[in-house]
């Protein structure tokens, strides 16, 4: 089955910096990638999505980029806020007819004022 | 609330016992997927459901869950002998199709005693 693996599992930046958070995943036929903020207490909620046939993604201070022959996408945040301090989840939907999430670890972001 | 919703959201059994928890998926949904979440950790997908036939099962879901979705509106979860180890936060979630923003319920936090 699909195998998602996710880094740093922390990550603290200054208010106003950018953060990356990356994950890679194992089966070549996924072909959905979506991007969940969860904060504490709270349910995850989606923040961004790519599909494989797309390298990137942007939506304000949000992009995704997806490397598929590297088998490997990332989450990029810009100008970063308090508000962005959460728990990021990736995640990878495989081919082959299954529909279910294969959920990264996740990355505790913390935003330093 | 025209979200995810869950019921109970909170539930304290003893070990043994048999619990069922209750998913009401957005209406115009015909996907409904339950995941389980533990502390650090990113959601497992557990099983979905295409209106009501149930298409996929992980290998997570031992034989002592069960989950029904006999309308295709509403799910229910069952665990049957529960363990210490069950002890998590259950989500549902449900989608438009395969492939596309998965809302997520606020969970059932189950804890075993």
């Amino acid at each position: 089955g699909e195998n998602v693996e996710q880094h740093p599992s922390t990550l603290s930046v200054q208010e106003g910096d950018s953060a990356v958070i990356k994950c890679t995943y194992s089966d070549s036929a996924s072909n959905y990638f979506p991007w969940y903020k969860q904060e504490l207490g709270k349910r995850p909620q989606l923040i961004i999505d790519i599909r494989s046939n797309v390298g990137e993604k942007k939506d304000q201070r949000i992009a995704v980029t997806l490397n598929k022959t590297a088998k490997h996408f990332s989450l990029h945040i810009t100008e970063t806020q308090p508000e962005d301090s959460a728990v990021y989840f990736c995640a990878a939907k495989p081919g082959g007819g299954a529909d279910g999430l294969t959920f990264g670890k996740g990355t505790h972001l913390i935003i330093q004022p | 609330d025209t979200g995810v919703s869950q019921d109970p959201r909170h539930k304290i059994t003893k070990r043994g016992q048999n619990v069922t928890f209750r998913c009401d998926p957005i209406s115009e949904h015909n996907r409904l997927y339950w995941y389980r979440q533990t502390l650090g950790q990113g959601p497992e997908f557990l099983t979905y459901f295409q209106n009501e036939a149930q298409l996929e099962k992980s290998r997570l879901l031992s034989d002592r869950f069960s989950a029904e979705r006999p309308k295709g509106s509403f799910s229910t979860l069952e665990i049957q002998r529960t363990e210490q180890g069950d002890s998590a936060m259950y989500l549902c979630a449900s989608t438009q199709g395969g492939g596309t923003e998965a809302f997520f319920g606020q969970g059932t936090r189950l804890t075993v005693v």
